[in-house]
């Protein structure tokens, strides 16, 4: 059981150029999200999915889109990366009852923009 | 305004203490969750604790307590004990509901350092 991965986990990219970070989950959760950590900032939305066909924008979306592929994976593209989008990614994933009370993090992907 | 207030970024504890992080919410609605997460220097996101709106005890786990305050929308992170290993970032969290899904937002955070 994996729990939430995500690739790459380091990227060093040059203004203007395009990646995507890749997240999976293996939990059978529908709720799937991206986050960026900046310091001092904690850690701030930037899209959600809460089902697969579905994404929403969240705090800070400028520059970013995002597919959800299946039921398992989020991915989340920057079309022409700029150095304002350095910054630590999380992927995360949480089920969507009542209940379930915790989201599950990937290990980050650190991103350089230069 | 911030839905998310810690206002503790910095935070120093002698082993064995306890210590107590701080956390206020602004939420509209009745049913929302609270989260505290560590963030050690490795990176990962551990999840502590969780209290829910309705939950008529404050939540404990292990050395872990949340201090729900309802009235005063505070949830208060209480570590018992300090250990080394608690040196770390903390983050306060609140999940509520939109559109039938859960949105959370993170605060800040607050550096704990534990000192022997």
């Amino acid at each position: 059981n994996a729990g939430v991965t995500q690739t790459p986990k380091f990227q060093v990219l040059k203004t203007g150029q395009s990646m995507t970070l890749q997240c999976a989950q293996d939990m059978n959760h529908n709720s799937m999200y991206w986050y960026r950590q900046d310091p001092g900032m904690g850690l701030r939305l930037i899209y959600y999915s809460a089902s697969e066909g579905t994404t929403d924008k969240g705090e800070v979306p400028n520059g970013y889109n995002v597919s959800r592929l299946n039921k398992r994976e989020f991915s989340l593209r920057l079309e022409s990366a700029a150095p304002s989008q350095t910054s630590v990614y999380f992927c995360a994933s949480s089920g969507d009852r009542e209940k379930d009370n915790e989201q599950f993090f990937g290990p980050g992907t650190r991103l350089t923009v230069l | 305004a911030q839905k998310i207030t810690q206002t503790q970024p910095g935070m120093f504890v002698q082993e064995k203490e306890a210590v107590t992080l701080d956390c206020t919410y602004d939420t509209s609605d009745p049913s929302y969750g609270l989260f505290w997460y560590k963030q050690p220097s490795s990176g990962e996101m551990i999840f502590l604790i969780y209290q829910g709106s309705y939950d008529q005890q404050n939540a404990t786990e292990g050395r872990y307590s949340l201090n729900f305050q309802k009235a005063r929308k505070s949830a208060n992170l209480v570590i018992s004990a300090s250990q080394l290993g608690d040196s770390a970032m903390y983050f306060c969290a609140m999940r509520e509901e939109s559109g039938g899904s859960y949105i959370p937002t993170f605060g800040r955070g607050t550096s704990l350092i534990v000192h022997p």
